[in-house]
């Protein structure tokens, strides 16, 4: 059974700095890899996405990498800002069609 | 272009209640599924579909009924509600494996 851990569950530094969250999965065999965004009473909006044969994605700030062989990604958010602010979630696409999260990492931007 | 839109947007529901939540998709999607989110738990998979007549069980899947008759739409019913469904309800849609696109939750609450 697919499990996706992210650590930390939350985070709170100062705005200019970059950081890094961490997603881990237990089973490899996976289609891809999405990372969302969901702000306090909303829903989720998707930031990255990575195909299993692919090693990164940039978007903007955003850096996501992926180690499928470790069962790794990190999403890196540089020259962090107070709008960063919010909850994010890893997501990875199985081998039969489901989509697993991990329970999410609370950030915090302090201005 | 609206994407993936849910109705009701809040409800509450007495127990023993049945309602249904909509999910209704405007891209054509193959894929539909329905999440609940619950502190501490995360999103978990309640039940899928990979097209118009096809259904089946996520993670969660005890006291949920879907069909799905039409491509554009993936309705959950609650046939007796229960306190322990008070609960975020998110659908979503993709085509193939490609980007999810979440809709904006509905949050329902059981007395």
């Amino acid at each position: 059974k697919q499990e996706v851990t992210q650590i930390p569950a939350a985070l709170s530094v100062p705005e200019g700095e970059n950081l890094v969250l961490n997603c881990s999965f237990t089973d490899s065999a996976i289609y891809n890899l999405q990372w969302f965004r969901q702000d306090p009473g909303k829903g989720l909006t998707s930031l990255l996405l990575i195909q299993s044969s692919q090693r990164e994605q940039t978007s903007g700030r955003l850096n996501a990498s992926l180690d499928k062989s470790s069962g790794r990604s990190t999403l890196y958010i540089a020259a962090s800002q107070p709008g960063d602010s919010a909850t994010y979630l890893c997501a990875v696409m199985n081998r039969d069609d489901k989509i697993i999260f991990g329970k999410g990492t609370r950030l915090h931007i302090l201005p | 272009n609206a994407g993936v839109t849910q109705t009701p947007k809040f409800q509450v529901l007495k127990t023993g209640q049945s309602m249904t939540l909509q999910c209704a998709q405007d891209m054509n999607h193959e894929y539909m599924s329905w999440y609940r989110q619950d502190p501490g738990m995360g999103l978990r998979l309640i039940h899928y579909s990979v097209g118009a007549g096809i259904t089946d069980q996520g993670e969660v899947p005890n006291g949920y009924n879907v069909s799905r008759s039409t491509t554009e739409d993936f309705p959950l019913r609650l046939l007796s509600a229960a306190p322990s469904q008070t609960s975020v309800y998110f659908c979503a849609s993709r085509e193939g494996n490609t980007e999810a696109f979440f809709g904006q939750g509905t949050r329902l609450t059981v007395v």
